[in-house]
């Protein structure tokens, strides 16, 4: 999907573990979103960066935190995973620049909290 | 685990009829808005996008309107076809460089 790809696509854990999810872009952008998906909410953020160690939170930041060591890579963590993450999350990009706002998405990672 | 599909309103249309989707927007301030579809198992993708100083603008066999007025958006996809059913969200940018989504609408395209 246009340099973005996440990582794993699919993944099922036990409550209460550590769990790290990938997004990894080739486009150079400056911002990364993770959002996540759940049936009755849409697409809810939870953190962004906009640029290298720079992050803040989104509105459903508890329990999640990132990191952004380089440009290309945006880790989302769930510190110890409950089963109210269980959720489809999704990674986005975009550009800088005043033109165009919108977004290009990964495909999304289905995570199971059991 | 669910759809996405699931809990949303659906539109059902006949292959060949023209479809509207409909959003209702929250903030006054934003400025800019996009249109996405999402289809089975996939992320969701660009379609259309409209600023606040446009109150319409076109694309291939789609059309976005926007009312500041009433706060409501609207894609029109003309000559509607079974590659169209997927789930269709608003996004708005209010301003603080993250987009804010609708919860969306299904949309179903019988042959």
């Amino acid at each position: 999907d246009a340099g973005i790809t996440q990582s794993p696509r699919h993944k099922v854990t036990e409550t209460g573990t550590p769990v790290t999810l990938r997004c990894h872009q080739t486009e150079n952008h400056r911002y990364m979103y993770w959002y996540r998906q759940d049936p009755g909410h849409g697409l809810r953020l939870i953190h962004y960066s906009y640029g290298v160690k720079d992050t803040d939170k989104g509105e459903v930041s508890d329990g999640y935190s990132v990191s952004r060591s380089k440009t290309e890579d945006f880790l989302l963590t769930l510190e110890s995973a409950t089963s109210s993450q269980t959720s489809v999350y999704f990674c986005a990009i975009r550009e800088s620049g005043q033109i165009n706002y919108g977004y290009t998405f990964g495909s999304g990672t289905r995570l199971t909290v059991v | 685990g669910e759809s996405v599909g699931l809990h949303l309103p659906t539109l059902s249309v006949q292959e060949g009829d023209n479809s509207i989707i409909n959003c209702a927007y929250s903030n006054s301030a934003s400025d800019y808005f996009i249109w996405y579809k999402q289809e089975s198992g996939k992320g969701p993708q660009f379609i259309i996008d409209i600023r606040s100083n446009m109150d319409k603008r076109q694309g291939q066999r789609v059309t976005v309107l926007l009312n500041k007025t009433v706060k409501h958006l609207s894609l029109q996809i003309a000559a509607t076809q079974p590659g169209d059913s997927a789930v269709y969200f608003c996004a708005e940018n209010s301003g603080y460089s993250t987009l804010t989504f609708g919860k969306g609408t299904m949309l179903l395209v019988s042959p």
